[in-house]
């Protein structure tokens, strides 16, 4: 079965640093795109980025370029989506997801398969 | 303020057809790229619906069916059922700046 597990919930401080993980299994993980998502309490989606694990190929929304780090362990098959100091506005659930076409060529089709998510709580 | 343009909400009663439209732009849909559509089912994550503008994933049932055509794209749903009650939301690329994926900021749709 294909799938993406993400870590479990965490909750921080304003100005602490994070790092959350997405492992893939049942498919080849280095040859699909992974991206990240936000999706903020009561709000929609919004694209934050995403990387192509076979070269590590990254590319970010601009309105998360310099905010967040994407990366990814292919040894282990895991993306990781990492704040180095994060603020109370950053509260939200964060999922990764797997683009629907194979190949490093392009990456704006469809995701098709998901991550549970991961809450992220930012608070003093 | 999101690059594509959905309605906050739609209704309808169960069995009738309703549609949602996602309206973008000459850099997005206007430029030919593709259009995707997800489901959000309360407290889960996103299930694409949609994806390459009209094609269905295996196991969505043929009642869901998309369109494009110009600045912008439709999804239609027929036989509303009450299950069908959801958020739903398009994506696209947009080509300005140095590229990237855009969302539309969802419609909630309400089963009467």
């Amino acid at each position: 079965e294909v799938q993406l597990v993400q870590s479990g919930a965490e909750v921080k401080k304003p100005g602490e640093s994070l790092r959350i993980s997405c492992k893939g299994s049942g498919y080849i993980f280095t040859t699909y795109w992974i991206g990240w998502v936000r999706q903020m309490p009561g709000k929609g989606l919004e694209w934050m980025g995403i990387i192509y694990p076979g070269d590590s190929d990254t590319r970010y929304s601009p309105s998360f370029q310099g905010q967040v780090t994407i990366s990814a362990d292919k040894s282990i098959s895991t993306a990781y989506l990492q704040w180095s100091s994060l603020r109370a506005s950053d509260t939200a659930m964060y999922y990764c997801a797997r683009n629907s076409i194979q190949g490093g060529d392009d990456y704006y089709y469809g995701m098709d398969v998901w991550g549970q998510g991961t809450t992220v709580t930012v608070s003093s | 303020q999101s690059v594509l343009t959905q309605p906050p909400s739609v209704s309808g009663a169960p069995g009738q057809r309703v549609t949602i439209s996602c309206t973008g732009s000459s850099s997005n849909i206007g430029a030919g790229y593709d259009v995707h559509w997800y489901q959000q089912l309360p407290g889960t994550a996103p299930k694409l619906l949609i994806s390459g503008s009209s094609n269905r994933p295996s196991g969505v049932p043929d009642r869901f069916s998309g369109s494009k055509s110009g600045t912008s794209a439709s999804l239609a749903i027929t036989g509303l059922q009450a299950e069908d009650e959801a958020d739903y939301y398009c994506q696209s690329y947009d080509s300005s700046l140095s590229g990237y994926v855009v969302f539309g900021g969802g419609t909630k749709l309400t089963v009467l």
